[in-house]
């Protein structure tokens, strides 16, 4: 089962910010927070990925609250291209054998003109 | 920048024929894994896999399943006798390391009629 939770739904304007948030309370000391999302059926992308400090690439930010219970994805300037579905999952790296990338129901980010 | 490619991308099978899949990784990852995501619903894990090895196939359904990854050659998700409860788009991913991100071909979409 996963072990986030999301919106199910969120919108925003082209060129603004878009920011989506998870809950993941249960979190364990060695689980690192993913993005990854899925354009219209298309194979996920990976977007990002952070352990306790905050990420940026050329894709996204990510903050990752202090107690490490939520997160935040934020694309700095969104365009129409960025309507997707975002999914958040928790999972270990580097070590254990949580290789299972467990995807929920995510966020549909609609952007909208 | 050649991903992870899987072939083909739309597959239609009759009922009781046999359905072959197959996802070559990106170049120096020796780590597979297949997903299956099934209409409306999200990825759910079925099979991971190195070279010439199944490492976990406990996702996977017992029966008309089988997932092989040979030292040369792609890896091959085979079903056989297919029905229709198969249809759904099936996902490979690979990785560099076990518990390295996981980057995700394009899907192919099996349809059973």
């Amino acid at each position: 089962d996963a072990k986030t939770t999301q919106p199910p739904s969120m919108d925003c304007a082209e060129g603004r910010a878009a920011n989506l948030p998870c809950n993941h309370s249960t979190i364990s000391g060695n689980e690192y927070v993913y993005w990854y999302r899925q354009i219209h059926s298309q194979g996920p992308q990976y977007i990002i990925h952070g352990l306790k400090n905050n990420e940026t690439n050329e894709m996204a930010s990510l903050i990752i609250t202090e107690d490490r219970k939520s997160s935040t994805l934020i694309l700095p300037h969104a365009t129409l291209r960025d309507t997707a579905v975002y999914y958040c999952i928790v999972s270990l790296a580097g070590g254990g054998s949580n290789y299972k990338l467990t995807f929920g129901k995510g966020t549909l980010l609609t952007v909208n003109p | 920048n050649a991903g992870v490619m899987q072939n083909p991308r739309h597959l239609v099978r009759r009922r009781g024929q046999e359905a072959r899949l197959r996802c070559s990784p990106m170049k120096g990852h020796s780590h597979v894994y297949w997903y299956r995501q099934l209409p409306e619903e999200g990825l759910k894990f079925m099979v991971y896999l190195q070279k010439e090895n199944i490492i976990d196939e406990s996702g996977m359904p017992k029966e008309r399943f089988s997932a092989e990854f040979p030292k040369e050659g792609p890896s091959i998700l085979r079903i056989q006798q297919v029905v229709r409860g198969d249809s759904a788009a099936y996902f490979c991913a690979s990785s560099a390391k076990p518990l390295d991100t996981q980057y995700f071909g394009p899907g192919t979409r099996l349809t059973v009629l």
